[in-house]
């Protein structure tokens, strides 16, 4: 079945560093993948969607100078997690759909990216 | 808007015991519903699906049917394992693009 394979699965950073965070989709081509954060204990939160070739479209109160996406390929898109923050301490989580496909979600692995 | 409501955890059952997690959703159309597992530490995995009224979606001896008139997916098995352990989310989709997600049920299946 389809694959989608984030790096790194686990990354500590000093504050005020940046992170970036992959998102691949191994076996198929997606204009579109969703990043998605989870706090603990909690459900996914939609934090934007990833266009191919285009800007991200974030949701609201989601600080887009803060996390970057770029979709710079059909099966490549990045999350640059800008001037960490303790707080932006989570589970990054992405995924994709298969264009022609029965509409589910392929998820990745996820991240946990832990700031000092 | 559109929502899923699911059941509160966490759920702690002895192995072999029978398994309902609550699931119902308000939708201004007619989703797709779905139910995805996350084991400790990973992100989620598609685990059944059902895509009309009706339909009743299966995978590993979980099964759920989309029941339109009380606008319900609830997930069932018969008998859980220690490997059944995880967290289980219930999700509607209208368009494809926007998945919307219940809060996630923990599981915990003891020996």
């Amino acid at each position: 079945g389809a694959v989608v394979s984030q790096h790194p699965s686990w990354v500590i950073c000093k504050s005020g560093t940046s992170v970036k965070i992959e998102c691949r989709s191994l076996d198929f081509q997606a204009t579109t993948m969703f990043w998605y954060r989870q706090f603990p204990k909690q459900s996914l939160m939609l934090m934007a969607t990833s266009n191919e070739g285009s800007k991200a479209t974030y949701e609201q109160g989601v600080e887009k100078d803060k996390f970057l996406i770029n979709h710079a390929s059909l099966t490549l898109s990045t999350l640059t997690v800008t001037s960490a923050h303790p707080e932006d301490s989570s589970f990054y989580i992405c995924s994709a759909r298969i264009p022609s496909g029965s509409g589910e979600l392929f998820f990745g692995e996820g991240s946990r990216l832990t700031v000092l | 808007g559109d929502s899923v409501t699911q059941m509160e955890g966490p759920v702690t059952l002895s192995e072999e015991a029978f398994l309902t997690i609550n699931c119902t959703y308000t939708a201004t159309g007619y989703p797709s519903l779905f139910w995805y597992v996350q084991y400790p530490g990973e992100g989620l995995q598609l685990l059944l699906k059902a895509t009309k009224a009706d339909d009743k979606g299966s995978n590993k001896g979980f099964e759920a049917t989309y029941r339109k008139e009380t606008t319900s997916f609830h997930l069932e098995k018969g008998s859980v394992q220690v490997s059944d352990s995880a967290v289980y989310f219930c999700a509607l989709s209208l368009t494809g693009n926007q998945f919307y997600f219940g809060t996630g049920t923990s599981l915990t299946v003891i020996p």
